[in-house]
C-alpha cells in the first residue's frame, strides 16, 4: 500500500463550485507540500506546512494540516478552469528528508 | 530568474539502447534532485545532489541507470540499457533550502 494516499483519484466540478482533495498519511507528517502540474509539464509548488493545525491560502486555494500531522486537506473556492491539473500531495516522513508524493487528483473544471 | 532547464523534452528510444538527459538548476541552488514519474503515479525521487557530492541514491536502480554533477552546477542521468518498464518522464528540481520549489518541464521517454 501507498504510504501517501490521495482522494478523490479525479474529480470533475462545474466552474465556480468549491472542492476539496485529500492526503492521508500512516506515518507523522514533518512537512508536507502541494504541488500543482499540467500534462506534460513539471510540478508548481503552491504552499509547505509543518505545524499541526497550520493553515495557508494562495489565491482562491486553502490548505491545511490536521493537528495530528497526519492528513492534509486542499480546498478550491469558487473553482475556474484554470485550476484544472494534477495536485500533488509531497510529504517528508522523516526518512532523510527525502520526500514521498501520493499519487495525484486530476481535476477537471467544465465551464 | 531563469527556472530548471531540461533537454530533451521528448525522446522515444528501443528497449537496450542507451539514453541520456540533462539538467541545468537555477543559479546557486546547491540541492539537485532527479525524479521518475512513471504514468499515473507520483514522482519517485532517483537520486539527489548536495553541490556535485550524491546526498541519496538508494531507489536509483544501479545496474543501469548513472547521474553525475559536473562541477556542481549541470547535471546528466543515463540509462544503460533502457528497459520498457523505464518508460516515464524524467524530472529535475533544484533548492536552496531543501524545499523543493523549482521543477524543470520533464523529459518524457518512451521505450519501445
Amino acid at each position: 500500500s501507498q504510504e501517501l494516499e490521495q482522494s478523490p483519484q479525479s474529480l470533475i466540478v462545474q466552474e465556480g463550485k468549491n472542492l476539496t482533495i485529500n492526503c492521508t498519511s500512516s506515518k507523522t507528517l514533518y512537512g508536507l507540500y502541494w504541488y500543482k502540474q499540467k500534462y506534460g509539464e513539471g510540478l508548481i509548488f503552491l504552499m509547505m506546512l509543518q505545524k499541526g493545525g497550520e493553515e495557508k491560502s494562495h489565491e482562491k486555494i486553502t490548505a491545511k494540516l490536521d493537528e495530528k500531522k497526519q492528513q492534509s486537506s486542499l480546498h478550491i473556492t469558487a473553482s475556474q478552469p484554470s485550476h484544472a491539473g494534477i495536485y500533488l500531495c509531497g510529504a517528508d516522513l522523516g526518512s532523510a528528508r527525502q520526500l514521498t508524493f501520493g499519487s495525484g487528483t486530476q481535476l477537471t473544471v467544465l465551464p | 530568474e531563469a527556472g530548471v532547464a531540461q533537454s530533451p523534452r521528448y525522446k522515444i528510444i528501443e528497449k537496450r539502447q542507451s539514453v541520456a538527459f540533462w539538467c541545468n538548476p537555477i543559479s546557486g541552488h546547491a540541492t539537485l534532485y532527479w525524479y521518475q514519474q512513471i504514468l499515473g503515479q507520483g514522482p519517485k525521487l532517483l537520486i539527489q545532489f548536495q553541490n556535485n557530492g550524491v546526498v541519496d541514491d538508494s531507489q536509483l536502480p544501479k545496474d543501469r541507470f548513472s547521474a553525475e554533477r559536473l562541477k556542481g552546477v549541470d547535471s546528466t542521468l543515463k540509462i544503460q540499457p533502457a528497459k520498457l518498464e523505464d518508460s516515464a518522464v524524467y524530472l529535475c528540481a533544484s533548492s536552496l533550502d531543501q524545499v523543493v520549489r523549482f521543477f524543470g518541464p520533464g523529459t518524457r521517454l518512451t521505450v519501445l
